[in-house]
């Protein structure tokens, strides 16, 4: 099976900062990375697929890129509203596997 | 608009079965992979089987394989996940989460519904 490692676990930045967070895949996955945004009650929503993808009617302040087989998500200027819990998910292979989450705080 | 919607949740005892279901609208049902993720109370996220849009191809997690059963019925634009000898772990919200045709992302989540296994 693939592992997904996740970090940070959890994240508190301001407004003014860029937002970072990583998924090391334990082999390739060629691409076959997305990022989910969960808020408190609801269901994930997609926001990168492909890796570098942006999801219809997701923020341009988000951004996802790769660089060998770890995976980054990118928040620049992050808004309060970006408060969550982030998931990147492997589809590259079943079981498709995600990474164990990063619980951003926005102040 | 496309819409997910769960059913078929509760309490149930270890060793019972349950059987959930996901009825879509919005789209043309037919042309889309199908999977189940749930997620423990208070835990991430944790893939649990996948279905071709004309169910040629069927993927479970281990921790599911032999005792639950993804299936699709395309004229009633509906996803089931038939779940069997049910297990403590298997306490969690329920998502049926869509795939687009040839594409390996979910773009459209349920609202999810919870399934709790407990005497």
């Amino acid at each position: 099976d693939i592992q997904m490692t996740q970090s940070p676990a959890s994240l508190s930045a301001s407004l003014e900062e860029i937002v970072t967070i990583t998924c090391k895949a334990s082999q390739g996955i060629d691409d076959y990375l997305s990022w989910y945004q969960q808020k408190p009650g609801k269901s994930p929503q997609l926001l990168i697929y492909d890796a570098t993808s942006l999801a219809d009617g997701v923020p341009s302040r988000f951004s996802g890129s790769r660089s060998g087989t770890q995976y980054s998500l990118k928040i620049s200027r992050p808004q309060v509203d970006d408060s969550g819990i982030y998931y990147c998910l492997q589809s590259y292979s079943t079981p498709f596997t995600f990474g164990s989450g990063t619980k951003l705080e926005i102040k | 608009e496309v819409q997910l919607v769960e059913s078929g949740g509760g309490l149930v005892q270890p060793g019972r079965s349950l059987k959930l279901s996901c009825l879509a609208s919005g789209f043309t049902f037919s042309n889309y992979g199908m999977n189940w993720i749930r997620q423990a109370p208070g835990k991430g996220l944790e893939w649990v089987a996948s279905i071709s849009s004309s169910s040629s191809y069927i993927y479970y997690a281990d921790t599911v394989k032999g005792r639950f059963t993804i299936s699709r019925d395309n004229a009633k634009n509906t996803l089931y996940l038939q779940m069997t000898s049910l297990r403590s772990e298997d306490t969690a919200l329920y998502y049926c989460a869509r795939r687009p045709g040839g594409r390996r992302y979910f773009d459209y989540w349920g609202q999810g519904v919870m399934v709790t296994v407990s005497s």
